[in-house]
């Protein structure tokens, strides 16, 4: 198991209602990023905080947003859920990139979010 | 786009064989690849990096390779066990180092006894 933690583990929302999803990060690492991952397909990148400030997003909407605590964990908030909002939610933490390169990311073991 | 594909939806192998895996992308310049294992309903476990001016990581049983002309990475697992059954996904790194992934929707191996 890695040090990174996400609650909660499981969660049903119904269509137009908000949802916060958190993340501890392993510690040490300044990094944060979160996926969306639906049923049969891989992680999709939403966004990665790096040392507070937003450090690039995917192709998601407005209405899908985040914060980095000075502890470095995160948080993701989705508002006006959709169906489609349905997948397995994935925060990755890392340190920033090393004079080699990437630093190793690791995973937490992600959020179930069901939207009916 | 930028588009990855891993190969099949499914491999079968036997114990003790090969498995090799293949990732390949089009409309995109990759700094890093990385593979990455996940077993059902957890998080994947980063797995090997390699970087696009290597040709080819081992790291115990598994071995990557990267080429950057054909836009191909090939995982293999030699000496596969029926615990390397688990689904592999691919991921490239165009973002300098900072795990900004785009990943590939994976292929499930199974290793029978």
């Amino acid at each position: 198991e890695t040090g990174v933690t996400q609650s909660p583990t499981h969660l049903i929302k119904t269509r137009g209602q908000q949802v916060t999803l958190r993340c501890s990060s392993q510690s040490g690492h300044n990094t944060v990023s979160w996926y969306q991952q639906a049923l049969g397909q891989g992680p999709q990148f939403i966004f990665q905080y790096y040392r507070e400030e937003e450090n690039g997003r995917g192709n998601f909407p407005p209405r899908f947003s985040g914060l980095q605590f000075p502890n470095y964990s995160s948080e993701l908030n989705v508002n006006a859920l959709e169906l489609d909002d349905s997948a397995l939610y994935l925060c990755a933490s890392s340190l920033g990139p090393g004079t080699s390169g990437p630093n190793e990311q690791f995973f937490g073991p992600g959020t179930r979010l069901t939207v009916l | 786009s930028q588009k990855i594909e891993q190969n099949s939806e499914a491999l079968n192998i036997q114990e003790g064989k090969t498995a090799t895996l293949t990732c390949n992308y089009t409309n995109y310049s990759p700094a890093y690849l990385q593979w990455y294992r996940q077993d059902p309903g957890r998080g994947p476990v980063f797995l090997l990096l390699i970087r696009e001016n290597e040709k080819e990581k081992r790291k115990e049983r598994l071995k990557v390779t990267f080429d950057t002309t054909l836009k191909q990475s090939l995982f293999h697992i030699t000496a596969s066990q029926p615990a390397d059954s688990a689904t592999y996904l691919c991921a490239l790194d165009g973002s300098g180092g900072y795990n900004k992934l785009i990943f590939g929707a994976g292929t499930r191996l199974a290793v029978h006894p």
